[in-house]
């Protein structure tokens, strides 16, 4: 499957722990980013990498968050200290971004954080 | 700040065509997507406009005016298959993408 992958699909965690997701985007695509859903909404914009450096940060990301993607292929997102707000469906999407092209992005399976 | 406007809900038949429209302003624009999303799922790209008009892909069509700040997505021949939520997606600039909170289609047989 040379899809984008996400680790782990669901986390249960309690109030105040931290957590950490992966992301592995398509090997070819230069571009990833994060994504935060909840029930009902579409998704939010958290941050975005091109290879490996981090272009934008959502102004609503707490420093509680906090993603890296050091080698310009996979990506980790952590969340520190986290509170039942932080409850949701937190999505990776990859894209090809050159000089011609929709950027589209494909998105992968998400991984369901709940915070007890 | 990012505006875009969509239905939350829409009900057609089984065979019939559907329109979903969106409307939005925004700070930039270099595109706008459609995505359909099944509950649970990951979203899956539909479509992508950045010049006026309409583009066909099967049954599924989209049509954009940039100067009236509107596009919609057309759905023919629906099948129960096509009930899901379908989402707007504005690039506002070279990567940032903004989303519609969706349109979520029930098709009745």
């Amino acid at each position: 499957d040379t899809g984008v992958s996400q680790d782990p699909r669901h986390k249960i965690t309690k109030r105040g722990q931290n957590v950490t997701f992966r992301c592995d985007p398509i090997s070819e695509h230069n571009r990833l980013y994060w994504y935060r859903q909840t029930l009902g909404q579409g998704p939010e914009f958290l941050t975005y990498f091109q290879n490996e450096a981090q272009l934008e940060k959502s102004r609503l990301l707490s420093d509680r968050f906090s993603a890296e993607r050091p080698k310009g292929s996979f990506s980790t997102l952590e969340i520190q200290r986290t509170e039942q707000g932080d409850s949701a469906m937190y999505l990776c999407a990859s894209s090809l971004h050159g000089t011609s092209g929709s950027d589209e992005q494909f998105f992968g399976p998400g991984t369901r954080l709940t915070v007890l | 700040g990012q505006n875009i406007d969509q239905p939350t809900e829409m009900t057609a038949t089984e065979g019939a065509i559907v329109q979903i429209n969106c409307t939005y302003q925004t700070s930039g624009f270099n595109g706008l997507f459609w995505y359909q999303q099944h509950a649970g799922e990951a979203p899956t790209f539909l479509s992508y406009n950045v010049l006026d008009g309409l583009e066909e892909k099967g049954r599924f069509s989209s049509f954009l005016s940039r100067s009236k700040g509107y596009s919609y997505l057309l759905l023919k021949e629906l099948q129960m298959k096509d009930s899901a939520s379908y989402l707007c997606a504005v690039n506002v600039d070279a990567g940032k993408s903004t989303f519609g909170d969706g349109t979520t289609l029930t098709v009745k047989p």
